[in-house]
């Protein structure tokens, strides 16, 4: 299985809503990735989970809050987002080397 | 500051012809090198990499070329069939812990 799996694939909130994006894998991988995607540019780092912990936080605004409940879990948490924020929400894991899986990703749209 | 650039936004190309996708890079340090290749609404998905001691690696139709002194790789797709239509995505890293994409190239494969 080598399947990332991203909840929900489409989300719409408001400025003032808190939502969450979830991510799980099944690969064994102890590392995954949050990335943030705008039309027509490429994938952007937001977070990396070493086992089970934030090793990199790409100086991303607090609105922003990742979590790893366990090492096959990582979640996103979003409260007072902004309408630039609207973007694809990408989720990847890796596993002792640089390839990454990645997920289909969440479309998120904030008004 | 963009360390990973894609200088050509999109390539159209005959069916079983060859592509070549190209990419240059600015920092010597980058060890490890990825192609990935994204349909709309999904993920990247993986294609091939090199690390940074290689010149060539070949899987299939596809070969990716590393000329370190240029910082310059390029991916050749022999003979490219109309389903290679997507955007092609360089991306590189420093010792596996984040990658750095390039924009992006849309390649058209027309038959």
């Amino acid at each position: 299985d080598t399947e990332v799996t991203q909840t929900p694939k489409h989300l719409v909130m408001g400025m003032t809503n808190k939502k969450s994006l979830k991510c799980e894998q099944h690969m064994g991988h102890r590392a995954m990735y949050w990335y943030k995607q705008k039309a027509k540019k490429p994938p952007e780092l937001m977070f990396v989970y070493s086992y089970e912990k934030l090793s990199i936080n790409e100086s991303v605004p607090s609105r922003f809050s990742p979590e790893c409940p366990n090492s096959s879990l990582l979640n996103l948490h979003l409260h007072a987002l902004q309408p630039e924020d609207s973007a694809l929400y990408l989720c990847a894991s890796s596993q002792g080397t640089v390839k990454q899986y990645f997920g289909p990703g969440t479309r998120l749209t904030v008004l | 500051d963009q360390q990973v650039k894609q200088n050509s936004p999109s390539l159209s190309v005959q069916e079983g012809r060859i592509s070549i996708l190209n990419c240059d890079y600015t920092n010597s340090m980058f060890d490890y090198f990825l192609w990935y290749k994204k349909y709309p609404a999904e993920g990247p998905t993986f294609l091939i990499s090199i690390s940074s001691i290689k010149d060539k690696n070949e899987d299939g139709r596809f070969t990716v070329f590393l000329n370190k002194s240029a910082k310059h790789l390029s991916l050749h797709i022999v003979p490219s069939q109309p389903g290679d239509s997507a955007v092609y995505f360089c991306a590189a890293s420093i010792y596996g812990n984040k990658l750095v994409f390039g924009a992006g190239t849309i390649l058209r494969v027309k038959s």
